[in-house]
């Protein structure tokens, strides 16, 4: 079975500077899909971005990229210019492509954007 | 759409009476989920469903929960009797199937039902 570890509980950046957040999994599938979602105080979990396995090239969404590291299973998402909204908690998350649909999410990482 | 609609979005109850939280999924999704969340656990994926029939319910803690969905708008996750340790964020998600799938079977949330079992 799949898992999903965030090693960071929590983390912290000063507004408009740059952050990291880290995810591993561990998989023998070479077909899925990572996520990255975002639960804000307000706790509806959204979706920041997801990136397909067999694409080399990282996703970007505005500010938010990711690092994809198939080989060493690794998928970071980095946050350019912090914002105040972008404190929540951070989760990564794992599923395979085809038909099945469970998706298994990793623990969070709860990110505070100080002033 | 209005997105995954749950109600209630709070509830708080006694030990030992049953609660029913609902959850309207977005239209034309064929898949949905049922998650709890709490400190200790993380996020627990509860049942899945797909076009309403019950999937994969490994993740039901025990007898005392159930989930049914008797059509494509509708679901409700039941415990009966509650205990205080059901106390948790209740989630409902809904994805899209067939096509779907190749956007990778994202899942789109509803906002939640924060239950207290005193």
């Amino acid at each position: 079975a799949q898992t999903v570890t965030q090693s960071q509980p929590e983390m912290s950046v000063q507004e408009a500077e740059t952050v990291t957040l880290s995810c591993t999994y561990d998989t023998s599938e070479s077909n899925y899909y990572l996520f990255w979602y975002k639960q804000p105080p307000s706790r509806q979990m959204i979706l920041v971005i997801r990136q397909e396995a067999y694409k080399q090239q990282n996703a970007t969404e505005n500010r938010f990229s990711v690092n994809f590291q198939k080989a060493a299973k690794s998928f970071s998402l980095k946050i350019s210019d912090s914002q105040l909204g972008d404190t929540a908690m951070y989760f990564c998350a794992f599923t395979y492509s085809g038909g099945y649909q469970k998706v298994t999410f990793g623990t969070g990482t709860k990110l505070q954007v100080i002033p | 759409d209005a997105g995954v609609i749950q109600s209630p979005r709070h509830e708080v109850t006694e030990m030992g009476q049953e609660v029913t939280l609902r959850c309207k999924p977005i239209s034309g999704h064929d898949y949905l989920f049922w998650y709890r969340q709490t400190m200790m656990r993380g996020l627990e994926l509860l049942i899945y469903f797909n076009n309403n029939v019950p999937i994969d319910d490994s993740g039901m803690p025990e007898d005392r929960f159930s989930a049914k969905m008797p059509n494509a708008s509708f679901s409700t996750l039941k415990i009966q009797p509650s205990e205080p340790r059901d106390s948790a964020v209740y989630f409902c998600a809904s994805s899209p199937g067939g096509q779907g799938r190749l956007l990778g079977n994202i899942q789109y949330f509803g906002a939640g039902t924060r239950l207290s079992v005193l």
